[in-house]
């Protein structure tokens, strides 16, 4: 079964807006990890936020973490149009292995 | 420096036939896994290796899926014989090892198999 869930589902933005996504999990984690998966092709990673931590930014991306909700959030700013994409959670539930999400697949219009 | 290397890219066979896919990890990665990724879904994972030692192979349906990583480098995935829902893409990831938490992985592109 899997561990994330990621919401919502789908989400169409317009170019230069921001676009939101949010994973909940339901035991506890050693670190969750963001990854983008763009049409046909294999997962890139994009960020990993310890436990520890509550936010994390590389570039347009910012990522927090709530450990008492079990949930994090994804943001991507300015959004472009190589942003479309399906964007997963993974977690590690201190068990060695990432457990992925459903994902969010995000269409930004020009 | 080199990525994940999968190949081949595209396969269809027909059900009951036999399938066997490829992975080349990162130099120097000695976690490689293999994830099942079926259409609206996320990758779930099908096995681990450590080097070339199982970790985790609770999810690989073990009646007909089988894998191994030999020489702890490349590895295979071999499905003998496939069914219907085998239609999947087959995805291969390494990362480096480092005790006491799931790393980054890097995944390779994938193999898109049909089953007819």
């Amino acid at each position: 079964s899997q561990q994330g869930e990621e919401d919502p589902q789908a989400l169409s933005i317009q170019e230069g807006e921001n676009a939101t996504m949010n994973c909940s999990y339901k035991t506890s984690i050693n670190n969750l990890q963001w990854y983008r998966q763009n049409s046909g092709r294999g997962l890139v990673h994009l960020i990993l936020i310890r436990s520890n931590e509550r936010e994390k930014h590389s570039g347009r991306l910012r990522v927090t973490l709530d450990t008492s909700k079990k949930s994090s959030s994804l943001l991507i700013t300015a959004s472009r149009a190589a942003d479309t994409a399906s964007y997963f959670c993974a977690t590690d539930a201190n068990d060695y292995k990432l457990s992925f999400g459903a994902g969010t697949t995000v269409t930004v219009r020009a | 420096e080199a990525g994940v290397a999968q190949s081949p890219r595209y396969k269809i066979i027909e059900k009951r036939q036999s399938v066997a896919f490829w992975c080349n990890p990162i130099s120097g990665h000695a976690t490689l896994y293999w994830y099942q990724q079926i259409l609206g879904q996320g990758p779930k994972l099908l096995i681990q290796f450590q080097n070339n030692g199982v970790v985790d192979d609770s999810q690989l349906p073990k009646d007909r899926f089988s894998a191994e990583r030999l020489k702890g480098v490349d590895s295979t995935l071999k499905i003998q014989p496939a069914k219907l829902e085998d239609s999947a893409v087959y995805l291969c990831a390494s990362s480096p090892w480092t005790s006491g938490s799931a790393d980054t992985q890097y995944f390779g592109p994938g193999t898109r198999l049909t089953v007819l």
